[in-house]
């Protein structure tokens, strides 16, 4: 079935640094997702990005289908941006494969 | 407008013992989801379901079990509970499958933390 890798997966920045948070899958896929659990455990959707470029405030994402990765970037970061950051790809059986997540822990 | 509600938040269970997930949505969504989270790891799903009266395996079923008489509800079963059931749960649910556009998304309710000692 199809591999969902991210990295790194622990990230300690301080408040205001950049980062960028990389989701690669072994199989073609039409349709990936980006999520963030808060560390209270809470999951939102970010991102449905199967292809190019999108952005909401401060975060954007790049999924570059051809090559098989995601990118998620995440810019002038707050302490409530926190958490773990998790991409998702849909199998043949319309399931969710989830990646193990990357752990983003921002210093004020 | 409650969206995906489950119960409990927490709870430990003893070696053998049964409980029932509860979980509830009021988006009239089809599609409806269990997820565990094991720390440390993505979600995994359990079991799925694309309708009333309809369900069918995920990844790691075994040890579980499911049932879906209307719309609204999809309990979630342990039979016998084992420490390898200790885990984080996530009810979920969607309009549409796995291919959901970027107006369509996944709803997730709360959690529910096991713990099987």
């Amino acid at each position: 079935g199809i591999q969902v890798e991210q990295s790194p997966p622990d990230l300690i920045l301080q408040e205001g640094a950049n980062s960028t948070l990389r989701c690669n899958f072994s199989d073609s896929v039409n349709n990936l997702q980006w999520f963030h659990q808060n560390p209270w455990g809470q999951l939102i959707n970010l991102f449905y990005i199967p292809s190019g470029t999108k952005q909401n405030g401060r975060l954007s994402a790049t999924t570059v289908a051809t090559e098989r990765y995601s990118l998620l970037y995440i810019s002038s970061s707050q302490t409530t941006d926190s958490g773990v950051y998790f991409c998702a790809v849909v199998n043949s059986n319309y399931q969710l494969i989830w990646g193990a997540g990357t752990k983003l822990i921002i210093k004020p | 407008n409650a969206g995906v509600t489950q119960t409990p938040k927490f709870r430990i269970l003893k070696i053998g013992q049964s409980m029932t997930l509860q979980c509830t949505q009021d988006m009239n969504h089809n599609y409806m989801y269990w997820y565990r989270q094991d720390p440390g790891m993505g979600l995994k799903l359990i079991y799925y379901s694309v309708g009333a009266g309809i369900t069918d395996k995920g990844e790691v079923p075994n040890g579980y079990n499911v049932s879906r008489s209307t719309t609204e509800d999809f309990p979630l079963r342990l039979e016998l509970a084992a420490p390898s059931q200790t885990s984080v749960y996530f009810c979920a649910s969607s309009r549409y499958p796995g291919q959901m556009s970027a107006n369509e998304k996944l709803f997730f309710g709360s959690g529910t933390q096991l713990s099987v000692l």
